[in-house]
């Protein structure tokens, strides 16, 4: 079963801004992933948070993480028409990931 | 590196029969997990493997699934007999220790069965 919640389904904004998807989760965790998807393809990892850490950056992508509410965020800063895909949270424990149903992001030329 | 590899990349068959489902990881990864995306499910974990040995294979759906790691280039994922409920796409992914929780995915194998 997927434990990982991505929040909101489905964001659609335009190019320039930004973009923040929310990831809630009910278990300990080692880390906790980011992954991007694009339509017909495999996931792409983009970034990895370990439980430890608060805050993390990576180019224009910046995670942050709050243990305490079980909760992660992605965000994508100045957004392009490329970065249109899925986006999913993985829970990361035990050697094994467990992923959210994702957040559909759409970004408009 | 060419990446994870899978193949076929798309395989139609009628129930009933038996199909397999090959992956070739990425040179050195010693980890390679099989996944499974569906619509009303999501990306579910069905079994991995470290150094070739099964670890976890909880996520296997039944007894008409089975997977094996002959070797550190190769896995194959069957169904046998295959249902109409399998149809879904089946990612192959690897990582190697140490940086296991980043996985490298191949490009799926779409699965229908009519």
């Amino acid at each position: 079963s997927q434990q990982g919640e991505e929040d909101p389904q489905a964001l659609s904004i335009q190019e320039g801004e930004n973009a923040t998807m929310n990831c809630s989760y009910k278990t300990s965790i080692n880390n906790l992933q980011w992954y991007r998807q694009n339509s017909g393809r495999g996931l792409v990892h983009l970034i990895l948070i370990r439980s430890n850490e608060r805050e993390k950056h990576s180019g224009r992508l910046r995670v942050t993480l709050d243990t305490s509410k079980k909760s992660s965020s992605l965000l994508i800063t100045a957004s392009r028409a490329a970065d249109t895909a899925s986006y999913f949270c993985a829970e990361g424990n035990a050697g094994k990931s467990t992923f959210g149903d994702g957040t559909t992001l759409t970004v408009k030329p | 590196d060419a990446g994870v590899i899978q193949s076929p990349r798309h395989e139609v068959t009628e129930m009933g029969q038996e199909v397999t489902l090959r992956c070739k990881p990425i040179s050195g990864h010693d980890y390679l997990f099989w996944y499974r995306q569906t619509m009303m499910r999501g990306l579910e974990l069905l079994i991995y493997f470290n150094n070739n040995v099964p670890i976890d294979d909880s996520g296997m759906p039944e007894d008409r699934f089975s997977a094996k790691m002959p070797n550190a280039s190769f896995s194959t994922l069957k169904i046998q007999p295959s249902e109409p409920r399998d149809s879904a796409v089946y990612f192959c992914a690897s990582s190697l220790s140490g940086k296991s929780y980043e996985q490298y995915f191949g490009p799926g194998t779409r699965l229908t069965v009519t």
